[in-house]
């Protein structure tokens, strides 16, 4: 059972665009949504992430929106470059215990020059 | 680069052999999570190691188990290797404090094939 669902599954953007990816989640018990990017051979690395007490996150180039009653939160890139070509994983944990992540299925981004 | 560090990088087994992976923590981190993550995929919780005990535990069966050492490296071990079983093992240290959400550092992975 996909705990956290992500559309699209690719997105193609030219350099400079902006770069939306969306996630989906039915437990209201997550209280901690990041955003990792991961490049081939790699493991993923932590973007920018979110607690559901504010509705906007910017860190740089990356904002996350979050919309509680919706279930739903985003990330934006804004002027895309092709450094930024890789899979991008969203994902929640719910507070306290071992805090594990459930990561939806990723979004592979490609920035074209 | 997290700090965080698996071994070895490749790994090619046979159906029904048995894998030991591993895993150094960055400095500081008492907390060893590892994760699946078959291709094409989001990675899959399996376990986490918390003071050399195991602190929850994801959806996977009993063959595969593992262990923290008191300098908090970790080991994933799987008996009875399946096909299903080829991905790349993911591991992710983390400092805990109950009050807070900590933050988890991935490490490269190890890829794993079974024939």
């Amino acid at each position: 059972q996909q705990q956290v669902k992500q559309s699209p599954q690719s997105l193609i953007v030219q350099k400079g665009g902006i770069s939306i990816i969306n996630c989906a989640y039915e437990n209201t018990a997550f209280d901690y949504f990041p955003w990792y990017q991961q490049f081939p051979g790699k493991g993923p690395a932590l973007l920018i992430a979110i607690r559901p007490d504010v509705s906007e996150k910017k860190e740089g180039r990356f904002t996350i929106s979050f919309n509680k009653s919706a279930k739903q939160f985003s990330l934006h890139i804004m002027d895309s470059q092709p450094g930024d070509s890789a899979t991008y994983f969203c994902a929640a944990s719910e507070p306290g215990g071992n805090n594990r992540l459930a990561f939806g299925k990723g979004n592979q981004v490609v920035v074209i020059p | 680069e997290t700090g965080v560090t698996q071994s070895p990088t490749h790994l090619i087994k046979t159906r029904g052999q048995q894998v030991t992976l591993r895993c150094s923590s960055q400095s500081g981190h008492n907390t060893v999570s590892w994760y699946q993550q078959a291709l094409g995929q989001g990675p899959q919780f399996i376990f986490q190691y918390y003071r050399e005990e195991e602190n929850g535990r994801g959806n996977f069966p009993p063959r595969f188990s593992g262990l923290q050492f008191p300098n908090y490296s970790s080991e994933l071990n799987v008996n009875a290797l399946e096909l299903d079983d080829s991905a790349l093992y993911l591991c992710a240290s983390s400092q805990t404090n109950r009050a807070t959400y900590n933050e988890q550092f991935f490490g490269p992975g190890t890829r794993l094939t079974v024939l």
